[in-house]
């Protein structure tokens, strides 16, 4: 049974910091890997995904890498911004389901 | 491109009373995911539709939920009767093919409280 696990459950950053969140899977047999970020009463909003073929993908201020061997991956968000204030989940695609980690929960401050 | 519409956004109930929560997914898309989500987790799949058909619902307490989507489009999701560990937000979702190679799109649930 696929277990995804996110440290840390929360973070709190100044304004401008680079950072890094992290996720860990035990399976390492999936199709992908997505980062989504969820807004207190909103949906998931899809970030990154990254097919298992992949090392890595970016979309502007945010990167995301997958090292299936291991079982990980890391979504790196750059000169973070209050707008970034979420929480940040990470899903893996096995067959048929995709399961979710926990959350880490980000506060950016002015 | 109209989202996901999930509707009511809130909903309080007894425990031992019905809810039903309902889903229109983004037009086209034939496969369609109801999670439950708790609070301080992630979202974890219900119940998986293609078209009008079941796929996946092994995760589904059977004795107590309920779904179905009529003519493959709008879906409902029904609770009867409410425990209290019913309490979480329902997230519905909905892809145009159901392979895995497809991004699932969110609606923006409905937070469930059962007192």
């Amino acid at each position: 049974k696929q277990e995804v696990t996110q440290i840390p459950a929360a973070l709190s950053v100044p304004e401008g910091e680079n950072l890094v969140l992290n996720c860990s899977f035990t399976d390492s047999a999936i199709y992908n890997l997505q980062w989504f970020r969820q807004d207190p009463g909103k949906g998931l909003t899809s970030l990154l995904l990254i097919q298992s073929s992949q090392r890595e993908q970016t979309s502007g201020r945010l990167n995301a890498s997958l090292d299936k061997s291991s079982g990980r991956s890391t979504l790196y968000i750059a000169a973070s911004q209050p707008g970034d204030s979420a929480t940040y989940l990470c899903a893996v695609q096995g067959f048929q389901k995709l399961v979710f980690g926990t959350g880490t929960r980000l506060l950016v401050s002015p | 491109e109209a989202g996901v519409a999930q509707s009511p956004r809130y909903k309080i109930i007894e425990k031992r009373q019905s809810v039903a929560f309902w889903c229109n997914p983004i037009s086209g898309h034939a496969t369609l995911y109801w999670y439950q989500q708790i609070l301080g987790q992630g979202p974890k799949l219900l119940i998986q539709f293609q078209n009008n058909g079941v796929v996946d619902d092994s995760q589904l307490p059977k004795d107590r939920f309920s779904a179905e989507r009529l003519k493959g489009v709008d879906s409902t999701l029904k609770i009867q009767p409410a425990k209290l560990e019913d309490s979480a937000v329902y997230l519905c979702a909905s892809s145009f093919r159901p392979d895995y190679a497809d991004t699932q799109y969110f609606g923006p649930g409905t937070r469930l409280t059962v007192l």
